[in-house]
């Protein structure tokens, strides 16, 4: 069974431009949930989908927003970056709503480098 | 505010010996915590899961312990391998309508041989 997939490992940006990640879940996996990750704060939850409605959103800007399609897969976007948006962004699934006592799997993460 | 603490911060000790990491939490209503260990520049993988009525989970060498009344968990590592180099990170979600979840900022545990 093939893990969760991220596209694209690593990108580059710069300030004020915009980014799409994207994230396929383990199949059959209805949550998918966005996490960023910096050294300096550690893991923090931006938004979990589950069935392509938002259920559950972390304590970031608008600029933040995802989505997620009828088969699963999950977008996340980030408009007019900032250099502190610089960060690994993780992407997890799980059979059922992630942080309800479902196992969640991470996916390998993609690295943000906004310049 | 919910937050979780976790010490130490850094850790190193020698391969095939025990350690033990704390997890201090002040997260309400309580509904999981969680162990993952992370890699360096990997994603976290589940180590365990417990929920309110639960004092103690194991997977493996890894032994997880839950005391809800004080608010603290624990991760005992048995035997350390070079291979538990890691960070282990606790994370503790509160139940309710909206879920919340928080992590702490993880300990970085060393294994030298």
């Amino acid at each position: 069974k093939a893990g969760v997939t991220q596209t694209p490992r690593y990108l580059i940006k710069t300030r004020g431009q915009q980014v799409t990640l994207s994230c396929s879940p383990i199949s059959g996996h209805r949550s998918v949930s966005w996490y960023q990750q910096t050294p300096g704060q550690g893991l923090q939850f931006l938004f979990e989908y589950f069935s392509e409605t938002q259920r559950n959103k972390g304590n970031f800007p608008g600029r933040f927003s995802g989505r997620q399609f009828s088969n699963s897969r999950s977008e996340m976007n980030v408009s007019t970056l900032e250099l502190g948006d610089s960060a690994l962004y993780l992407c997890a699934s799980s059979p059922g709503q992630a942080h309800s006592g479902n196992t969640i799997y991470f996916g390998e993460g993609s690295w943000l480098t906004v310049v | 505010k919910n937050q979780v603490e976790q010490s130490p911060q850094s850790l190193i000790i020698l391969e095939g010996k025990n350690c033990t990491l704390q997890c201090n939490y002040t997260v309400s209503p309580f509904s999981n915590l969680r162990w993952y260990k992370q890699d360096t520049g990997r994603g976290p993988v589940s180590l365990t899961i417990m929920t309110f009525s639960e004092n103690t989970k194991s997977n493996g060498r890894y032994t997880a312990t839950l005391d809800a009344d004080t608010k603290q968990s624990s991760l005992h590592i048995t035997a350390s391998q070079l291979s538990d180099s890691a960070s282990y990170i606790c994370v503790v979600s509160s139940s309710g309508g909206y879920q919340k979840v928080t992590f702490g900022i993880g300990t970085k545990l060393q294994v030298i041989p």
